[in-house]
């Protein structure tokens, strides 16, 4: 799987956007980008993904760059609950063996403060 | 719909003893995985299965055994317990799709100790 590159930190002020930035510089033509977020000690949940276009759910959006090799989620209303630490990861979007794991670096741990 | 529950929620063990870690999810997913989480550090895959009777290894295999019986459970076994496997422990689950994947679905997690 290609590597990921997040800050280790960031703040945001409750009711603004929160964007987070990846760097997957090796990503491959078949791997997509994942986010998930970990709040407190509790399992990890899943936020969103995409492949090459721009997505959007009711959680977050998703802006891949044009050439791949970064994304950034937004958060377009960050709220204290959203405090959490987030992870970018990128893997192929079929299962095949090892291929279909999710394998999580350290994230950014997000810190909305009122 | 429960979902993926892990039982025990926490745990204390001895060194040396043997103890089962249980996963159980009713999504009708094919894949399920186990991984551990060290404080500060993101999580690490142990074992995995991509369907009833399929079983394979992650990145830190080695203390742990998994069986997957039925689609629904997927036990992770210590057989001789060490504190270096005092951890918190999450199971998830995902839909086993060709092509779009939509997202793994993880348990509250087990925290055990060695001592």
């Amino acid at each position: 799987d290609a590597k990921t590159t997040q800050p280790t930190s960031m703040d945001c002020a409750e009711g603004r956007a929160a964007n987070l930035p990846c760097n997957h510089s090796t990503i491959s033509g078949n791997e997509y980008v994942y986010w998930y977020r970990q709040i407190h000690s509790q399992g990890p949940q899943y936020i969103i993904h995409g492949l090459k276009n721009n997505e959007t759910n009711e959680m977050a959006s998703l802006i891949i760059t044009e050439d791949r090799k970064s994304s950034t989620l937004i958060l377009p209303h960050a709220t204290l609950r959203d405090t959490a630490v987030y992870y970018c990861i990128v893997r192929v979007g079929n299962y095949g063996g090892s291929q279909g794991n999710l394998i999580f670096g350290k994230g950014t741990k997000l810190s909305v403060k009122p | 719909n429960a979902g993926v529950t892990q039982t025990p929620k926490f745990q204390v063990l001895k060194t040396g003893q043997s103890m089962t870690l249980q996963c159980a999810q009713d999504m009708n997913h094919e894949y399920m995985s186990w991984y551990r989480q060290d404080p500060g550090m993101g999580l690490r895959l142990i074992h995995y299965s991509v369907g009833a009777g399929i079983t394979d290894q992650g990145e830190v295999p080695n203390g742990y055994n998994v069986s997957r019986s039925t689609t629904e459970d997927f036990p992770l076994r210590l057989l001789s317990a060490a504190p270096s496997q005092t951890s918190v422990y999450f199971c998830a689950s995902s839909q086993n799709l060709q092509g779009e994947y939509y997202g793994y679905t993880f348990g509250s997690g087990t925290r055990l100790t060695v001592v």
